[in-house]
């Protein structure tokens, strides 16, 4: 069945750069979504790719898609201390990862 | 953004009771909302698709008898985990559809349910 895959866990210094992966296996979504969730908290929506893009930009976020290799990458320039959450990453609205726990190190 | 807010944040039960937890589209008319529950360090599970005016469409072993799923109108859906046990303590995270073309959802800031 459809899944999507994800690292557990991310250690990263502050300043530097955090990048998530994410590999996913239904070939046919359309939008591949990063969300961020805090802790006790909701599911924040971070940023969204369309399939047809490789990249895409938004201040400190920058998605990569691999739509050959179903991959799907966030990168998090100059890392802050408030960017400490897990990150899921989720495809075709219903199928979450299991999420990415970033801590950042001082 | 779209708001989407919950109610309660948090609640206590004993077990044997029910408790109903409502979802609310502040700015924005939903005509589908999804309800998911998130254990501990692990990812969200959806649990029902609750589409305005119709019967929710539960996903694979959830028990619609066991949570209970209205959604009354385009602004409100409601979950109500009925004769609740411990095993039920969890985190009830619902979001609702706002495009239906980019598929964004956008989520409440869940419910904590702890039943003793």
């Amino acid at each position: 069945g459809e899944d999507v895959e994800q690292s557990l866990f991310l250690s990263v210094r502050e300043g530097d750069s955090s990048v998530i992966n994410c590999t996913y296996t239904d070939s046919s979504s359309t939008y591949l979504y990063w969300y961020k969730q805090e802790p006790g908290a909701g599911l924040q929506l971070l940023t969204y790719i369309f399939s047809n893009m490789d990249m895409k930009q938004d201040q400190r976020l920058t998605v990569l898609l691999n739509k050959k290799d179903k991959h799907l990458s966030l990168r998090i320039a100059d890392t802050q201390t408030g960017d400490s959450a897990i990150y899921f990453c989720a495809e075709n609205k219903i199928i979450f990862g299991k999420g990415t726990r970033l801590h950042i190190l001082p | 953004g779209a708001v989407v807010s919950q109610h309660p944040s948090w609640v206590i039960c004993k077990s044997g009771t029910s408790v109903k937890i409502e979802c609310r589209s502040l700015d924005f008319q939903a005509t589908t909302m999804f309800w998911y529950r998130q254990f501990p360090k692990q990812s969200l599970m959806l649990m029902a698709t609750s589409n305005e005016g119709s019967k929710a469409t539960y996903e694979q072993g959830v028990e619609k008898d066991k949570f209970l799923i209205n959604h009354a109108s385009l602004t409100l859906s409601t979950l109500t985990v009925t004769s609740a046990h411990p095993e039920d303590s969890s985190f009830y995270i619902c979001s609702a559809r706002v495009d239906r073309v980019q598929e964004t959802q956008y989520f409440g800031p869940g419910t904590r349910l702890l039943v003793l």
